[in-house]
This record gives C-alpha cells, sequence and structure tokens, in this order.
C-alpha cells in the first residue's frame, strides 16, 4: 500500500542546474497534480495531468514542465533552477471527479537552491 | 473566484480540551471538502472527507462538519492530546468543470496542544 511516492526526498541544486522529480502512485488515479508549499503562500497548484499523455497548467507554471507518459507516473521538471524555485514540493493523485474519494499526497520533497 | 480561509491561524490548548478549528469559503458549490493534517516537515495526511450532499463526518475523535449555505466548515476535535499537534488544512473542490474540480486550499490553523 505504498500510495503516493516521490523521489528524491531532499535535494539542493545551484542556479542554472536542472532536475526531475518523480511522483509514482499505484492507486490507478487518474489525475495526478504538483504543487509547491512556501511558508504563508499555501499549497499553490503548479501542473495537473488528467490522463496520461495529458497536462495542464497551474496556478505557478513558469519555469517547470511537466510529463505524463504513464497513468502511475507523473514527472515535474526543472531546466534552469532559480532560488525563487526553493519550495517543498508536494505530488498528490485522486480519481476523476468523484465525491466520494479525495486527493492522496506523497511526503513531499524539499528543494533548495542555492 | 473560489477563496478558503481558515481562524485561527494558530491554537494553543491545554491537553484534554474540546477544540473547533473554522473553514470558510466563499462559492457554495462545492464538490466536496477535505481536511489534512501536516506534521512540520512532512506531507499531507487525508483526515476527513465530506461530499457536498452530506452534512458531516466522523473518525474516531474528530468530526467535520458542512454547511454550504453558510460556506463554513468546522473541524472538531475531542479531548485534545499532545499528539494532535500539527497544523490543520482545509480544501475545497470546486464544482466548476471549467476549473477540472481542482482544489482551492486554506492557509491552515497551526495547533498546539500542551501537556
Amino acid at each position: 500500500n505504498a500510495g503516493v511516492t516521490q523521489t528524491p526526498k531532499f535535494r539542493v541544486l545551484k542556479t542554472g542546474q536542472s532536475m526531475t522529480l518523480l511522483c509514482a502512485q499505484d492507486m490507478n488515479h487518474e489525475y495526478m497534480y504538483w504543487y509547491r508549499q512556501d511558508p504563508g503562500m499555501g499549497l499553490r497548484l503548479i501542473h495537473y495531468s488528467v490522463g496520461e499523455g495529458t497536462t495542464a497548467k497551474g496556478e505557478v507554471p513558469d519555469g517547470y514542465n511537466v510529463s505524463r507518459l504513464k497513468k502511475q507516473n507523473f514527472l515535474l521538471g526543472l531546466e534552469s533552477a532559480a532560488p525563487s524555485q526553493t519550495s517543498v514540493y508536494f505530488c498528490a493523485s485522486s480519481y476523476r471527479q468523484t465525491a466520494n474519494y479525495g486527493y492522496t499526497f506523497g511526503s513531499g520533497t524539499r528543494l533548495t537552491v542555492v | 473566484k473560489q477563496e478558503v480561509t481558515q481562524i485561527p491561524a494558530a491554537l494553543s490548548v491545554p491537553e484534554g480540551e474540546n477544540l473547533v478549528l473554522n473553514c470558510s469559503f466563499t462559492d457554495s458549490a462545492i464538490y466536496n471538502l477535505q481536511w489534512f493534517r501536516q506534521d512540520p516537515g512532512k506531507g499531507l495526511t487525508s483526515l476527513l472527507l465530506i461530499q457536498s450532499s452530506q452534512r458531516e463526518q466522523t473518525s474516531g475523535r474528530l468530526n467535520a462538519s458542512l454547511d454550504k449555505s453558510s460556506g463554513r466548515s468546522t473541524l472538531y476535535i475531542a479531548a485534545s492530546q499532545p499528539g494532535d499537534s500539527a497544523t490543520y488544512l482545509c480544501a475545497v473542490r470546486s464544482n466548476n468543470a471549467g476549473n477540472n474540480r481542482k482544489l482551492i486550499w486554506g492557509l491552515g490553523t497551526s495547533l498546539a496542544v500542551n501537556p
């Protein structure tokens, strides 16, 4: 019963470096999301996906790209990291538009860009 | 535009007290409302989910109510324990199909239960 697994858990990047955060879920959820959490600003949606092969922009998509080549995986990429991208990143998943079910979150990735 | 507000932002209580956390939202057209718990440096754990057609949900010492007409939800914690210390987040899933029914988040209530 792994749920939502995020890797890595911690990362330090230098400005301009690139990296990919991986999110994997084993619940056969259609929807997947990437959020960032910053003090005093709450959770903000970066990108989301409503199914394999689809992605869409959230509230704060600039500087990030995503891909969902397989239903169970949702990747978040930073092509050229900036200090403003220092944050805690959470992945979540859910069934499609079903009132009976909520969101399941991963444990987060703490990213520092220096 | 849906906005979610949580009051108070922080709360400190002695162990054993019953307490209420508040969540208000501006648009009553919601799909569901979910309460989460977040421990420092950790991820989010889902506590309770209330469908738009429901009035309340209960799990152990937790009870969440929903009043769509007034745009309010409350999370009631009975007989609080130090282990309940965490940040509690309220999230509303919009019923607006144009938003793909995305979650709108409150900023949370930071709870400290003192022994």
